[in-house]
């Protein structure tokens, strides 16, 4: 069954200061992983997908990596609007379903 | 314009009553699903209907059952329900069940059950 691990489970930084949020996952041939941000009272908004090993995305102030085993999402000097819960998740090969981890709560404080 | 849209917003009563949880997507998308959000916040997928057909099935109780009358919707009865499915139930969308990076999410309905 697939998994995934999300590390830490909630992050506190102050304004500019840059950080990673990990991901680690197991999955039996990998389809997809993808990083979501979901705000208080909402549903997950799509961030990235990331398709095979030494793949990176960016976007704003984020960046996210992958590797074999887990993935990261760099925030490079976070905003206060940034604060959110990051959700990882993987699509493995036998399915379509997406497996969640259970977030990374961040608050940039100003 | 909502993409996603979950009827109603909050939910709550008792225990062994029946209730329902509606939504539409006009995104104009093939597959649609149902996520549960506990309260540990794990995201897990129930079920997932594509052009009409229930393409994934997880291990749900049987109070649960989908409906998808058409395409662009996709509804949720409980009969039934119990303290433990409290939650808060988001419906998604994407264009076809391998494209999960264009699933699109409502904005979740809190279901407590007293």
């Amino acid at each position: 069954e697939d998994q995934v691990t999300q590390s830490p489970e909630a992050l506190r930084l102050q304004e500019g200061e840059s950080s990673s949020l990990n991901c680690s996952y197991t999955v039996s041939g990998l389809r997809g992983l993808f990083w979501y941000r979901q705000d208080p009272g909402k549903g997950p908004e799509f961030l990235f997908t990331l398709y095979s090993a030494g793949e990176e995305k960016e976007k704003e102030r984020l960046k996210a990596t992958l590797t074999k085993k887990e993935s990261f999402l760099h925030i490079t000097a976070p905003k206060p609007e940034d604060s959110a819960t990051y959700l990882c998740a993987v699509q493995g090969g036998s399915n379509y379903k997406l497996t969640f981890g259970k977030g990374t709560l961040l608050t940039v404080n100003p | 314009d909502t993409a996603v849209s979950q009827t109603p917003k909050y939910l709550v009563t008792q225990m062994g009553n029946d209730k329902s949880i509606k939504c539409e997507q006009n995104l104009g998308h093939d597959t649609m699903y149902w996520y549960k959000q506990d309260s540990k916040k794990f995201l897990k997928i129930m079920f997932s209907y594509n052009n009409k057909e229930l393409i994934i099935n997880e291990t749900v109780p049987n109070r649960f059952s989908p409906k998808s009358p058409d395409k662009a919707h996709l509804n949720l009865h409980i009969n039934s329900l119990e303290l433990g499915d409290s939650a808060v139930y988001f419906c998604a969308s994407s264009q076809d069940p391998g494209d999960a990076a264009t699933q699109y999410f409502g904005p979740g309905t809190r279901l407590t059950v007293l």
